[in-house]
């Protein structure tokens, strides 16, 4: 199975300060079709996921333009160009590529 | 809107069954991979089992294979999981999810418990 990393396990930011989340997958996460099926979740405290970022870097619709996704291969990264209150949960990279399709352990991020 | 429902959670005897449901609206169910996907209390999360659109394939996690079963009904837009010889580990929150987590659920809890 494809093993996803993420760093750091827990993140604590300022309120309008930036954030970003590494997520490192075990192989290469390029697809035959040329498609790279990585996804950011969003998990606020007592809801269901919700997908932010689809295929590295394209946006859910309603996702604030503050998140933004990037990279290719097996590293990827989640950024919040300024936190918010509303950003409080548990974030999951996943990917898409290869089954069984996997998820990394979350990455908590606390707003101080 | 895109509205996904499960429903068949509960409380059950290790060794026993338990069929959950989920209810698409708001989008062409049959034109949809879909997928359970759970969440064991305070844990993250696992991809549990994949149905390709018109039901003819259909993909388990290694710890599920043999005992669960994913089907669909495209007619009344319903997705189900089969669930048998259930054990401890399998307590979770399980969730309907579209494709590969575009949408889902609100979750339905499972408990396999003496």
């Amino acid at each position: 199975d494809v093993v996803m990393t993420q760093s750091p396990l827990s993140l604590s930011v300022t309120l309008g300060q930036p954030a970003s989340i590494s997520c490192r997958s075990s192989q290469s996460l390029l697809y035959s079709n040329g498609n790279t099926y990585l996804n950011w979740f969003q998990q606020r405290p007592g809801q269901s996921p919700r997908r932010l970022i689809y295929e590295v870097s394209k946006w859910d619709s309603g996702v604030p333009d503050r998140f933004s996704g990037s990279g290719s291969g097996t590293d990827f990264t989640l950024r919040i160009s300024r936190v918010e209150a509303e950003d409080v949960g548990i974030y999951y990279c996943m990917q898409g590529t290869h089954w069984p399709w996997t998820f990394g352990q979350g990455t908590k991020v606390e707003v101080k | 809107e895109v509205q996904l429902v499960e429903s068949g959670g509960g409380l059950v005897q290790p060794g026993g069954s338990l069929r959950l449901s989920c209810v698409a609206s708001g989008f062409t169910f049959s034109g949809y991979w879909m997928s359970w996907v759970r969440q064991a209390p305070g844990k993250g999360l696992e991809w549990v089992a994949n149905i390709k659109h018109d039901g003819s394939e259909e993909y388990y996690v290694d710890s599920v294979r043999g005992r669960f079963t994913i089907s669909r009904d495209n007619a009344k837009d319903s997705l189900y999981l089969q669930m048998n010889n259930m054990r401890a580990d399998d307590t979770a929150v399980y969730y309907c999810a579209q494709k590969r987590g575009d949408y889902w659920g609100q979750g339905t809890l499972v408990t396999v418990s003496s």
